[in-house]
């Protein structure tokens, strides 16, 4: 069964200094990863999708994937007090509607 | 507008009370799903629906069950509610064509007493 494991749990700094977040897989197999942010009055927001490895970028977010370590990382470039928020990384395996959720990383950006 | 909707945003209730939350998208998307987001903010996902039919049930306890008229509407029905069942619900839609994208709506609160 896919385990998905975010590190760290909580994550401060400064507004404009990059930000990385981590997340960790357990099914090599799984083609689909996408990273979420969910502030707390709003629904999940999609920041950026990834299928094959290497980079993805999407504005300030930029998704490194490497499925031979199970890994996949979240940049945030220039992060700003309004990024504050949880970030969930989310991973479906081949050919499936599900995806199975880390646990969050909690941002926090102080001016 | 365009998007996932969710009402009530919360809804407080007591130990074997029945609830009912409903969900529209106006996104012309054909697959909807209910997830359960747990206090650790892990998503869980319930139930997923591709035009009206059942294609992914999380085994749920049988007190949870899904009810769509349409493929824009899919509500969640819980017949006698638990302590455990307080949580975040949350809507989701996506379309059959192009990439894997779920819109998400805002969720419904539920605090059982």
């Amino acid at each position: 069964q896919q385990k998905v494991q975010q590190s760290p749990e909580s994550l401060t700094v400064s507004e404009g200094a990059m930000a990385s977040l981590n997340c960790t897989f357990s099914d090599g197999t799984s083609n689909n990863f996408r990273w979420y942010r969910q502030h707390s009055a709003k629904g999940l927001e999609v920041l950026v999708s990834i299928f094959s490895d290497g980079e993805k970028e999407e504005g300030r977010f930029t998704a490194h994937l490497n499925r031979a370590n199970l890994h996949v990382s979240l940049h945030i470039r220039e992060p700003q007090p309004s990024d504050s928020a949880v970030y969930l990384c989310a991973v479906s395996p081949t050919g499936n509607y599900k995806y199975v959720f880390g646990a969050g990383t909690r941002l926090k950006v102080i001016a | 507008e365009t998007a996932v909707f969710q009402t009530p945003n919360y809804h407080v209730t007591q130990v074997g009370n029945e609830v009912s939350f409903n969900c529209k998208q106006t996104l012309g998307h054909d697959t909807m799903y209910w997830y359960k987001q747990d206090s650790k903010k892990l998503l869980k996902i319930m139930f997923s629906y591709n035009n009206k039919q059942l294609i992914v049930n999380e085994t749920v306890p049988r007190r949870f069950s899904p009810q769509s008229s349409d493929k824009a509407h899919l509500n969640l029905r819980i017949k006698s509610v638990e302590p455990e069942d307080s949580a975040v619900y949350l809507c989701a839609s996506r379309p059959d064509w192009g990439g894997y994208e779920q819109y998400f709506g805002p969720g419904t609160r539920l605090t059982v007493l």
